[in-house]
């Protein structure tokens, strides 16, 4: 069935370091994702977008990649900061469906 | 310009009993969703307002739940009687045009609801 889903539930890192958070989809006719950033006690931010027509976006400080073939797209945060620190969910998108999110990933930045 | 509020934020009811969750959507926003979060699982679709009409409620896990949005201004939800299953985050989120073209939704802070 459809579903997003991420490769791990939490995910400690060092103030500085890069961070990347993965995803992995199983429905090929997906062609829109989002990641969502959730701080504790918020609802889900967007942070950023990606279509199926392309392989990789740019925002501040994050990147996206998207991989069709194996059905994989990931979150990298340059430089994390203890304000990252938060629920990372990805979600995906197919025309005539509802927003799709997966489990979500705890990411935990110490100083 | 305010966001998306949601009332209460927290609420603790027994089983058998009937919460009723609020959502003030963004002002001129005519899409409204609501999602549910379990706990540390993923967050799930519930069902989609255009104005005050339901354009997709299949996310809706069975007749307890109840989601209104007359005058297609603020919505409800209302669960009755509610069950230990119904604990989660309920969600709000609006948007002024569908996410078929932009996944930009704003999200209100959740209604927290604790069946005992």
């Amino acid at each position: 069935g459809e579903s997003v889903g991420l490769h791990l539930p939490t995910l400690s890192v060092q103030e500085g370091d890069n961070s990347i958070i993965n995803c992995a989809y199983s429905n090929s006719a997906s062609d829109y994702f989002i990641w969502y950033k959730q701080e504790s006690g918020k609802g889900p931010q967007f942070i950023i977008d990606i279509r199926s027509n392309m392989d990789k976006r740019q925002g501040q400080r994050v990147t996206v990649l998207l991989n069709k073939t194996v059905k994989h797209l990931s979150l990298q945060i340059a430089a994390t900061q203890p304000g990252d620190s938060a629920v990372y969910f990805c979600a995906d998108f197919q025309a005539g469906t509802a927003l799709i999110f997966g489990k979500g990933t705890t990411l935990s930045v110490s100083s | 310009e305010a966001g998306v509020t949601q009332f209460p934020s927290h609420s603790v009811i027994e089983k058998g009993q009937t919460v009723t969750l609020r959502c003030d959507p963004i002002s001129g926003h005519d899409n409204l969703y609501w999602y549910r979060r379990v706990m540390g699982k993923e967050i799930k679709f519930l069902l989609h307002f255009v104005k005050e009409s339901k354009q997709d409620e299949s996310g809706m896990p069975n007749n307890r739940f109840l989601a209104e949005r007359t005058g297609g201004t603020y919505s409800t939800l209302k669960v009755q009687p509610a069950e230990l299953e119904d604990s989660g985050v309920y969600f709000c989120a609006s948007s002024r045009i569908r996410v078929t073209n932009t996944g930009e939704l704003f999200f209100g802070e959740g209604s927290r609801l604790t069946v005992l």
